[in-house]
């Protein structure tokens, strides 16, 4: 089946660190990849995709690459705000009608002063 | 721009009561999606529609029931409420049934408490 394996948080990083979180996935298939966010009391927003290997989403100063050869999605930001504190899921979704995100267990990032 | 809409947000009810959960997409999306996300947890696919039909089933009890209506909003009727349906329930809707294409928007959720 499809999974999705994500780096255990919580992350607490200063303002203006370096981020990155991990995740790696199996699949059947060749899954499309995703990175939501989830702020506190809200719903899932979609931050960035990539439908292909070697493609790079990027949003808001996110950024991550679709390694095929390490079925990776690594999550980076050069300089993480106050304001990206949140928790992120890596998901993955396969070819098919209407078939379902599988979603990583989600990272909680908190960016302090 | 037009996000999909959950109604209610909040939802409290005894155990084994009945709830209803209400889910409009965004306007012209044909295909809806359920997801239950458990305190900590991450969301778990439940069901979608596509077109009005019954697309992929997950992890649903039998308790659970959904449909999707001509006007392409969907409702997920849940009874004989257990403790452990307590939780956040998130519709997702795109725009045709490609899911490799197609992204999915969410809503903002419907927090479920049974007591």
């Amino acid at each position: 089946g499809n999974s999705v394996t994500q780096m255990e948080g919580p992350v607490t990083l200063s303002e203006e660190a370096f981020l990155t979180i991990n995740c790696t996935y199996t699949a059947t298939g060749y899954p499309s990849l995703f990175w939501y966010v989830q702020y506190p009391g809200e719903g899932l927003q979609l931050l960035l995709k990539a439908t292909k290997a070697d493609d790079k989403g990027s949003n808001k100063g996110f950024e991550a690459t679709y390694r095929k050869e390490t079925t990776s999605f690594h999550l980076e930001k050069g300089s993480v705000q106050v304001s990206d504190s949140a928790v992120y899921f890596c998901a993955l979704t396969v070819a098919g009608t209407a078939s379902k995100l599988t979603f990583g267990t989600g990272t909680r990032l908190q960016v302090t002063l | 721009a037009a996000g999909v809409i959950q109604s209610p947000r909040h939802l409290i009810k005894e155990k084994r009561e009945t709830a209803t959960l209400k889910c409009y997409p965004i306007p012209r999306h044909d295909t809806v999606y359920w997801y239950q996300q458990g305190p900590g947890q991450d969301p778990q696919f439940l069901i979608s529609f596509y077109e009005k039909m019954q697309s992929d089933k997950g992890s649903i009890p039998d308790r659970f029931s959904a449909q999707q209506f001509s006007d392409y909003h969907s409702e997920l009727n849940m009874s004989s409420l257990e403790l452990g349906d307590s939780a956040l329930y998130f519709c997702a809707s795109s725009l045709g049934g490609r899911t490799d294409k197609n992204i999915q928007y969410f809503g903002a959720g419907t927090r479920l408490s049974v007591l």
